[in-house]
Formats: C-alpha cells, structure tokens, sequence
C-alpha cells in the first residue's frame, strides 16, 4: 500500500537556524497538508497545499514558515530562525481527489530545537 | 468553528471486552467525522470516517462508529479488544474545505 514519506525522522537544530522537512506524498494525491503534535499536546493544523497553492492555513503558519512542492514528488516545509517552541512532531499528510476523502500520514519529523 | 470533544484521557479494558471510545462534535451543517489511531513512534492511520449515510460506520481492525446526531456523538467501538489495539485514538472533524481539527486523544490500554 502506498505510504507516505518523511525524512529525516529526527531533527535537531539550533535556535535561529532554518530547516526543511520533506515529505513524499502518495504518487496520484492532490492535497497537501502539514500538520504537528507538541509533546503531550493535540495534533494541530498548519496549512493545506493544493493546485500548486497554499489553500488554507491556520494561525500557527504565520511568516516563518513556508512550503513547496519543488518537483512532481516532493513537498517540503521551512521553518525560518527556529525557536524553542518549535520543538514538536511535524507530519505530512496527502489527500486524495476529493477534499473530504481521508488524510494518509506520514510517522513524522522529530524537531528538537536547542 | 467545527470542534470535536474526547472526554476521556485513558481508557482501559480487559482483552476480549468490548471497547468504546467517546468523541462529541460540534459543528454548524453536515460533519464530516474521522477517527485515527497512533502508535508509539508513528504517524497517525486512518481507520474509518462518516460523510453521510449509514449511522454505523466500519472500519479497519474490527473498528466501528455510530453516528449520533441528536446527541452530536461519533464513539468509536470494538465488540472484542486486542491487547495489540492498545494506542492513541484521535477523533477528527473536516474543517471547510479540508483541514483536520483533531481531539486530544484518548489513550487505549487493553490488559491480557
């Protein structure tokens, strides 16, 4: 069955520095989601991506961060002059042609901010 | 704003009882209702949602839900529980048009 991929599975970074998280969605899916999960807390919406675009986007998304879809395959999201708070799990998720059709995770990107 | 409500944190329930899981909902129109489950390390799985339809939805792993709308309720349900069921269940509403707004999570412990 097709999966969805993250890598690396485990980050860690400086506060201040830039990092990426990629993600390889399932090959035929046409919404793209990010999403992260603070250590003990709920899983939390940051922004969807469809049609080359961002669709929507929760208030957590705000200017230091960003997404891409740099090729066919690949859609990655950048998070400028990282903080402490930005420590969490990030998951990817792809959906298919319909919006309310389910979402399909991937296990994530540990981020440790020091 | 559409929110779903999991008023439990744990759960816990003997292998081979039946076991549910509460989700309460509140949304203005139609839901559209998920439930996920995670395990320890991984990323979240679906296991069945409700569009429209059939009150009781199936799903995978012997998962079922029932759809409630006069009690605004989607509890998840097992009529036998596994000990390997044992995970972090996440029930989730659609928000317009696409984003996921997900409850706590309910922590499932299932004792040989």
């Amino acid at each position: 069955e097709p999966e969805v991929t993250q890598t690396p599975s485990h980050q860690v970074t400086q506060m201040g520095q830039e990092v990426i998280l990629r993600c390889v969605p399932i090959s035929n899916h046409l919404y793209f989601y990010w999403y992260r999960q603070i250590l003990g807390q709920k899983v939390e919406f940051l922004v969807s991506f469809y049609n080359n675009e961002i669709s929507e986007k929760s208030e957590i998304f705000d200017d230091q961060f960003s997404v891409e879809r740099p090729d066919g395959s690949n859609f990655t999201l950048k998070i400028r002059s990282t903080k402490l708070e930005d420590s969490a799990m990030y998951f990817c998720a792809s959906g298919g042609s319909e919006s309310n059709q389910p979402q399909h995770f991937g296990d994530g990107t540990r981020l440790s901010i020091l | 704003a559409q929110s779903v409500a999991q008023p439990e944190d744990q759960v816990n329930v003997a292998e081979g009882n039946p076991l549910t899981v509460k989700c309460t909902y509140s949304v203005s129109g139609n839901p559209y209702l998920f439930w996920y489950v995670q395990y320890p390390n991984r990323g979240l799985q679906f296991l069945l949602k409700y569009i429209t339809g059939d009150n009781l939805v199936k799903g995978s792993y012997g998962f079922e839900a029932e759809f409630n709308k006069s009690q605004t309720s989607f509890h998840l349900k097992k009529p036998s529980a596994l000990v390997s069921d044992s995970a972090l269940y996440f029930c989730a509403v659609r928000e317009v048009p696409s984003a996921l707004n997900f409850g706590k999570g309910t922590s499932l412990l299932v004792t040989p």
